[in-house]
């Protein structure tokens, strides 16, 4: 009974480095999500998929790729991490579009 | 572009009395749909209740209910009977119809008071 899983769950990076958060389901959901949460801001949208082979990009893509090989896996990469990178990233997934989406338990990343 | 407001960005009320967090939203749709979420120190986000707009009836979930005035493009939680344990940063959703993305409000911290 995991649900959405993400690892690592902290993480300091410099900048310039490249680092990928993994994200995982066992729930068999189709739709999964990243999203990124600053103080003040709520979480914003990064990248989503719809299904296996299927990305599209968020409301703040930029510097984020991603790509979904399995339905059980989502991750994140981050080329070339900027301070601005810095926050608490959570991975999401559902069941259809209109269900509620189950967060994992997020990654505090600090980019120096 | 839709978007969410809290307006309140801090609350606080003594236990086992009753809150109301307030939520706005924006949206020129009719089919969406609109979520709470609670968001404890540990950092989950855990889904409160969540309402259908061609649903007039509104949500309950135990001690947690919702006013949804769709017309005014309103939808506010009420705590009733709170409880320590309600203690987090609490956030308002909506999901459009069909749509992947969730557009979230920018929280409201509520304190509860023993």
């Amino acid at each position: 009974n995991a649900g959405v899983t993400q690892t690592p769950k902290f993480q300091v990076l410099k900048t310039g480095q490249s680092m990928t958060l993994q994200c995982a389901q066992d729930m068999n959901h189709e739709y999964m999500s990243w999203y990124r949460q600053d103080p003040g801001m709520g979480l914003r949208l990064i990248h989503y998929s719809v299904g296996a082979g299927i990305t599209d990009q968020g409301e703040v893509p930029n510097g984020y790729n991603v790509s979904r090989s399995t339905t059980e896996d989502f991750p994140l990469r981050l080329l070339s991490a900027a301070p601005s990178q810095t926050s608490v990233y959570f991975c999401a997934s559902s069941y259809w579009v209109g269900s509620e989406a189950f967060f994992g338990q997020g990654t505090r990343l600090t980019v120096v | 572009a839709q978007t969410v407001t809290q307006s309140q960005p801090e609350m606080s009320v003594q236990e086992a009395e009753t809150v109301t967090l307030s939520c706005t939203y924006d949206t020129s749709e009719s089919d969406y749909y609109l979520f709470w979420y609670k968001q404890p120190p540990s950092r989950q986000m855990i889904l409160v209740i969540r309402q259908e707009a061609y649903k007039q009836q509104n949500a309950t979930e135990n001690r947690f209910s919702v006013n949804f005035q769709k017309a005014a493009k309103s939808f506010s939680l009420k705590i009733s009977d709170s409880q320590l344990g309600d203690a987090a940063m609490y956030f308002c959703a909506y999901r459009l119809q069909g749509a992947q993305k969730l557009v979230f409000g920018q929280g409201t911290r509520l304190t509860i008071n023993p």
